[in-house]
């Protein structure tokens, strides 16, 4: 399977804190994606990193990519109350691609 | 629209009724996904529509499930003799192109079956 295993599933940090989540995958890519959900909400695209790219940078956000290793982190650096949400990765290969169950993450203010 | 929109946004109904959801992708976005989502857990990939291919059904948990397509726009989810446990989030997205783009999600369909 192409699911994304992401890590940890719950995180809860201060605000001003930076926040790592990490996911897993199995198999060959295309690209990776990285969502948000709010709560009673649809995903929302953040970012997507191409298989040939190590880093991506957006506002502050970085992802980070190791196809060696099939993994890929997200930084959300300097937390705020308003990043609290789950967060999806998305390996995708061809048109597959299957979401993992999140990380939840709580931003304390 | 602006964005993908999802109707209704929520639904209850008895169990063993046939239930429809419905979803408006964003112009000229030729792929669509179905996805479920039960409650705190990741999304369940249901079925994929791109352009006039023949759409790909490998996630639909059983033959209760189906969904059509019409003029390449909107989709239509139908769910007959519904049961509990087809009691989740019922979200629907759309992209330009298949996996290559993001996806663009609606806010779902809440289904609860009593």
């Amino acid at each position: 399977s192409q699911q994304g295993e992401e890590d940890p599933q719950a995180l809860s940090i201060q605000e001003g804190e930076n926040a790592t989540m990490n996911c897993s995958y199995k198999t060959s890519i295309n690209n990776l994606q990285w969502y948000r959900q709010n709560s009673g909400r649809g995903l929302v695209h953040l970012i997507l990193i191409r298989s040939n790219e190590r880093e991506k940078h957006s506002g502050r956000l970085r992802v980070t990519l190791d196809t060696s290793k099939k993994s890929s982190s997200l930084l959300i650096t300097a937390s705020r109350a308003a990043d609290t949400a789950s967060y999806f990765c998305a390996p995708v290969f061809g048109q597959n691609f299957v979401f993992g169950p999140g990380t939840r993450l709580s931003v304390l203010p | 629209g602006a964005g993908v929109s999802q109707s209704p946004s929520n639904k209850v109904t008895e169990k063993g009724k046939d239930v429809e959801l419905r979803c408006d992708p964003i112009s000229g976005h030729t792929a669509l996904y179905w996805y479920r989502q039960s409650l705190g857990q990741g999304l369940e990939f249901l079925i994929y529509f791109q352009g006039n291919s023949a759409p790909d059904k490998s996630g639909l948990p059983s033959d209760r499930f189906s969904a059509e397509r019409t003029g390449g726009s909107v989709s239509t989810l139908t769910i007959q003799r519904t049961q509990q446990e087809d009691s989740a989030v019922y979200l629907c997205a759309s992209s330009l192109a298949e996996g290559l783009q993001p996806q663009h999600f609606g806010d779902g369909t809440r289904l609860s079956i009593l």
